[in-house]
Formats: structure tokens, C-alpha cells, sequence
């Protein structure tokens, strides 16, 4: 079975200081990882993806998440918080399962005060 | 990558009506998929679209509550039937890209409102 576990609802950060996006996951198979990010009335966009390749995965805007096996980890973190990272994020996991599936975690919102 | 366009937008109806939602990606893809979004919510698989068969529904879906046709491996279309106020939601076309480590991409969504 598969699972995802966002830690937070909600996250605020003051501009220019660090952003940590919290999330766990369940999996009995090797998971690809993935983080999606969707501003206000838009699509869908990839931040990145872990593939079981480099632990550490850089993405888009300076985004970047560490795949900790030990601990079922795959948070988001970013050095200096931008106006425009205000949105909600989305930690996903797929894995073959005898059929592909995807589970979306629930999303964390992030707010960035100036 | 796969660019996914969706029709309509967005769209406001009234209910015991039905809308016909459009997918239209760029490319041939294997697997098409259709998430709903409710307010203030994550993205929950209405169904897998298959190409010249029926979909896979997940659980709480059925076929004549959303019935999906597939003609062909770049266009699907989702209808919403006999709509009520709890069918207001944001639906989402997607596509997975087997060649790309299973990245889904997805469309711009189509905001419903049923009045």
C-alpha cells in the first residue's frame, strides 16, 4: 500500500528566510517522489522528482528535497522565501504496484510575509 | 514533456444538467487520467482513461455519474451528469509520460460551478 503524509496544512514564512515543506510517505515498492506546486487559479506545475538517482534533487526557483530512505522523507526546502512562492504545494508518490499509482498528499498552503 | 489544453476553462450550470469537459494533449500518450479538486482540497483519480475500452473508475466513481470516452491516444472527454452544487470543483486531464521516470503532466483545469 501506498501512502503520503503532508506534516502541515499550513506554512508561513517571512520573505527571505528559509521554507521547510514537510512529507512523509508509505510505500511497498520503490516510489518515485515528486513535488507539484499550484499558484492561485492555475495548473499544476513539477518543482521536481526523486527517481532513485541522486538523493538530493535540485528543482525549479531555487526548490530542492532530500530523499531520506531511513526516515520515509522527501521534504522541500528553499534558502530565502519569494513573494511569488506563495501557493500550495503538493508531495506526490507513484509506484508500480502491478498498475501505476499516484497519491497526492493533502497540500500544504504556504504564505510569505513581506 | 506533454502540453495538455482543456475545454472549457471554466463553466456555471445549473443543476440536473450535464457538461462535457475536452482534453486535448499535444502528443500520443499511453495513460490519460481525470482528477477532481474540491474546494480547498488535494486531487483525488476519478478514473483512468483507456483508449477503445471502458475506463477504471476508482472507488465512489461510477460510469454514469462521469462517463469518459477515449477516442484515441490524444483526446478524452469527461462528462459530469445530472450536476448538483457538490459537482463544483476544479477537474483536471492528465497525462503520464512512461519515457520520463512516470512525471504526470497536467492540464489547466476546468473550473465547474453548479448552481
Amino acid at each position: 500500500a501506498q501512502s503520503v503524509t503532508q506534516l502541515d496544512s499550513h506554512v508561513s514564512v517571512s520573505e527571505g528566510t528559509p521554507v521547510l515543506l514537510r512529507c512523509n510517505y508509505s510505500s511497498s515498492y520503490s516510489p518515485s517522489l515528486f513535488w507539484y506546486v499550484q499558484h492561485p487559479n492555475k495548473g499544476l506545475q513539477l518543482l521536481l522528482k526523486y527517481t532513485s538517482a541522486a538523493t538530493l534533487v535540485k528543482g525549479i526557483n531555487g526548490f530542492e528535497a532530500e530523499f531520506k530512505k531511513s526516515e520515509t522523507s522527501f521534504h522541500l526546502t528553499k534558502p530565502s522565501a519569494h513573494m511569488s512562492d506563495a501557493a500550495e504545494y503538493f508531495c506526490v508518490v507513484t509506484a508500480n504496484t502491478g498498475g501505476f499509482k499516484t497519491i497526492f498528499g493533502a497540500g500544504t498552503r504556504l504564505f510569505v510575509k513581506a | 514533456s506533454a502540453v495538455i489544453s482543456q475545454k472549457p476553462s471554466r463553466d456555471i450550470c445549473q443543476r440536473g444538467t450535464s457538461l462535457t469537459i475536452q482534453c486535448q494533449v499535444d502528443s500520443q500518450v499511453t495513460m490519460m487520467f481525470w482528477y477532481r479538486q474540491q474546494p480547498g482540497q488535494s486531487l483525488t483519480l476519478i478514473a483512468t482513461a483507456n483508449q477503445g475500452s471502458e475506463a477504471t473508475y476508482e472507488s465512489g466513481f461510477v460510469i454514469d455519474k462521469f462517463p469518459i470516452s477515449r477516442p484515441n491516444l490524444t483526446f478524452s472527454t469527461l462528462t459530469v451528469s445530472n450536476m448538483s452544487p457538490e459537482d463544483s470543483s476544479i477537474y483536471l486531464c492528465s497525462v503520464r509520460d512512461s519515457l520520463s521516470y512516470n512525471e504526470q503532466f497536467f492540464g489547466p483545469g476546468t473550473r465547474l460551478t453548479v448552481l
